[in-house]
């Protein structure tokens, strides 16, 4: 079946450093592809996403790339801030069966 | 305000007391699903529902109920808690346009604590 993996966590990084969270996924077909944030205390909201092959997702300075040969969607933010601690999900899906999503990856930034 | 509503945020309950965990939407979705969250483990699918009158299993449906009387909501029923069910739970809700998309509306946790 359809399988997120990313990267364990913590994540620990200082403020303004260079953010990579990756994320690997196996489906069948073409899924759309998403990371979603949990900060901290609340739900889950969506923060970018990407439905094809060489899409780019964007949002709130960050990026992810849907990489078809690499099975990839890794998560990058040229410079954090302490704003973005938070729990970060990869998530896909495969049309009309409910998502999946990998295990999170919680990012500390420090100041 | 389009939101999901989860209630009770926080509780703790003793082994066998049922409890009942209600979620609420007001954006008219049809699609409705609970998750547990837990270390090491991220998210997790406990039921969901694509319409009313419809429920599924999701990969954890053990000792867990749901029903779906109505379209806004979507109680999650734990007819005896045990402690394995200790956990932080997550009701989600989307429109037939955001299944397909994966653009799902989360509510804000409920913790639950089976002592």
């Amino acid at each position: 079946g359809d399988s997120v993996t990313q990267m364990e966590g913590p994540v620990t990084l200082s403020e303004e450093a260079f953010l990579t969270i990756n994320c690997t996924y196996t489906a069948t077909g073409y899924p759309s592809l998403f990371w979603y944030v949990q900060y901290p205390g609340e739900g889950l909201q969506l923060l970018l996403k990407a439905t094809k092959a060489d899409d780019k997702g964007s949002n709130k300075g960050f990026e992810a790339t849907y990489r078809k040969e690499t099975t990839s969607f890794h998560l990058e933010k040229g410079s954090v801030q302490v704003s973005d601690s938070a729990v970060y999900f990869c998530a896909l899906s495969s049309g009309n069966t409910p998502l999946v999503f990998g295990k999170g990856t919680r990012l500390s930034v420090i100041a | 305000e389009a939101q999901v509503t989860q209630n009770p945020r926080y509780l703790i309950t003793v082994t066998g007391k049922k409890l009942t965990v209600t979620c609420s939407q007001n954006m008219n979705h049809e699609y409705m699903s609970w998750y547990r969250q837990d270390p090491g483990l991220g998210l997790r699918q406990i039921y969901y529902s694509m319409n009313v009158e419809v429920t599924d299993k999701g990969d954890v449906p053990e000792g867990y109920k749901v029903s779906r009387k109505e379209k806004r909501n979507f109680p999650l029923i734990l007819e005896s808690p045990s402690p394995n069910q200790t956990s932080l739970y997550f009701c989600a809700s989307s429109s037939w346009t955001g299944v397909r998309t994966g653009e799902l509306f989360f509510g804000e946790g409920s913790r639950l604590t089976v002592l």
